[in-house]
């Protein structure tokens, strides 16, 4: 049921930019796209969402393709304690706004 | 941000008997909350919807008689794995959201790992 897919790890230096890509090719118009991460045996945590434009908070920032096919998130300054599974969701619409998980990509952040 | 805590965080249990994890809300009211679970490197699967005050709906291929969901209050949700065999040991998340703040967002437990001898 994901409609995302993700490459299966990444890595990255310490204190470079980390940017994770994901495909969401057949995402539909009011369809938003989340962004969790789960550092291991934790619950996830929330990251970011958007719906078309780019949006930045405290944490990062998400690109959204003009198309809304893909979109990249941004970690600025990545740290070792960023080092986790990142996952891209679209949200599905009514049904209780349900998530369904992709495989997400293991971002390692090497010193 | 809103905060879910789940109960135990960890539990091991013989084959045959029955086991209750609970999910609760700290900070908001959780109209929805969400049962997933997931096994070693592998992702969440959705098993659950569960709405207060109404019966739970089960993804495709969830038995609906050994994960029983319960939710009673806007703050509270249980999941019982029903005579565990060792193949249900996993870890089991779970989820909420809420109709006011955090709207758009769900915020997840810390999980519950389940090993069945």
């Amino acid at each position: 049921d994901a409609k995302t897919t993700q490459p299966t790890s990444m890595d990255c230096a310490e204190g470079r930019a980390a940017n994770l890509p994901c495909n969401h090719s057949t995402i539909s118009g009011n369809e938003y796209v989340y962004w969790y991460r789960q550092i291991h045996s934790q619950g996830p945590q929330y990251i970011i969402h958007g719906l078309k434009n780019n949006e930045t908070n405290e944490m990062a920032s998400l690109i959204i393709t003009e198309d809304r096919k893909s979109s990249t998130l941004i970690l600025p300054h990545a740290t070792l304690r960023d080092t986790a599974v990142y996952y891209c969701i679209v949200r599905v619409l009514n049904n209780f706004n349900k998530f369904y998980f992709g495989s997400g990509t293991k971002l390692n952040v090497k010193p | 941000g809103a905060v879910v805590s789940q109960h135990p965080s960890w539990v091991i249990c013989k084959s045959g008997t029955s086991v209750k994890i609970e999910c609760r809300s700290l900070d908001f009211q959780a109209t929805t909350m969400f049962w997933y679970r997931q096994f070693p490197k592998q992702s969440l699967m959705l098993m659950a919807t569960s709405n207060e005050g109404s019966k739970a709906t089960y993804e495709q291929g969830v038995e609906k008689d050994k994960f029983l969901i319960n939710h009673a209050s806007l703050t509270l949700s249980t999941l019982t794995v029903t005579s565990a065999h060792p193949e249900d040991s996993s870890f089991y998340i779970c989820s909420a959201r809420t109709s006011g703040r955090g709207y758009n967002e769900q915020f997840f437990g810390p999980g519950t790992r389940l090993t069945v001898l």
